[in-house]
């Protein structure tokens, strides 16, 4: 069966620090990759999605990058983290010739930045 | 563009009731998937249950069942026999057919009361 992690499950940064956040997909090939932020109380926002390896699609223009070095693992990145960048992150994937396409979602990190 | 809306931002049952969160969603495509997660308080998402427009028949999943009237594009979600461990934020989707990109609404806090 396929499973997803992300870790780390809590993160706490100073402003101005970098980020790196990791997320592995087991069970599955070629999977379509997806990175979101929650803010508390509020839907999800897409911020990257990936069709494969070293292929980023990104939504929302601003300080995170996203990278996909191996099939089955999505990074999402920051090089100087700003205040608003605190959010829940959840990364999810589908199958990228699924039967029904739904997606699959991460136990998420929660991003503190002080 | 696509949107999807939840306008209930919280209803309540009680415990072994039903409930019916509703959601309404806009396209001009005619074959797509729709789909509701639930995301209880560890903010995993959890697939609950998902819905082909092109089908006619209601998707079920044990206690979960959905009204889906593609002519009205309304989507809704009936909780039968209501549990304790129903208590979450529940989300609706819809996937867009030529990105693969799921759009959700701003969700529907569901408590549930003994």
């Amino acid at each position: 069966s396929q499973t997803i992690h992300q870790w780390p499950a809590t993160l706490v940064q100073p402003v101005g620090s970098p980020l790196s956040l990791e997320c592995t997909v087991e069970g599955t090939s070629n999977p379509n990759l997806y990175w979101y932020r929650q803010a508390a109380g509020r839907g999800l926002q897409l911020l990257f999605y990936s069709v494969g390896i070293g292929q980023i699609s990104s939504e929302v223009p601003q300080n995170l990058s996203a990278s996909r070095p191996q099939d089955r693992q999505f990074i999402l990145s920051s090089k100087k983290l700003l205040l608003s960048d605190s959010s829940f992150y959840l990364c999810a994937w589908s199958a990228g010739q699924g039967a029904s396409y739904e997606q699959y979602f991460g136990p998420g990190t929660r991003l503190t930045v002080t | 563009a696509q949107t999807v809306t939840q306008s209930q931002p919280e209803m309540s049952v009680q415990e072994a009731e039903t409930v019916t969160l509703s959601c309404t969603y806009d396209t001009s495509e005619s074959d797509y998937y729709l789909f509701w997660y639930k995301q209880p308080p560890s903010r995993q998402m959890i697939l609950v249950i998902r819905q082909e427009a092109y089908k006619q028949q209601n998707a079920t999943e044990n206690r979960f069942s959905v009204n889906f009237q593609k002519a009205a594009k309304s989507f809704s979600l009936k909780i039968s026999d209501s549990q304790l461990g129903d208590a979450a934020m529940y989300f609706c989707a819809y996937r867009d057919p030529n990105t693969d990109k799921l759009i959700f609404g701003t969700g529907t806090r569901l408590q549930v009361f003994p």
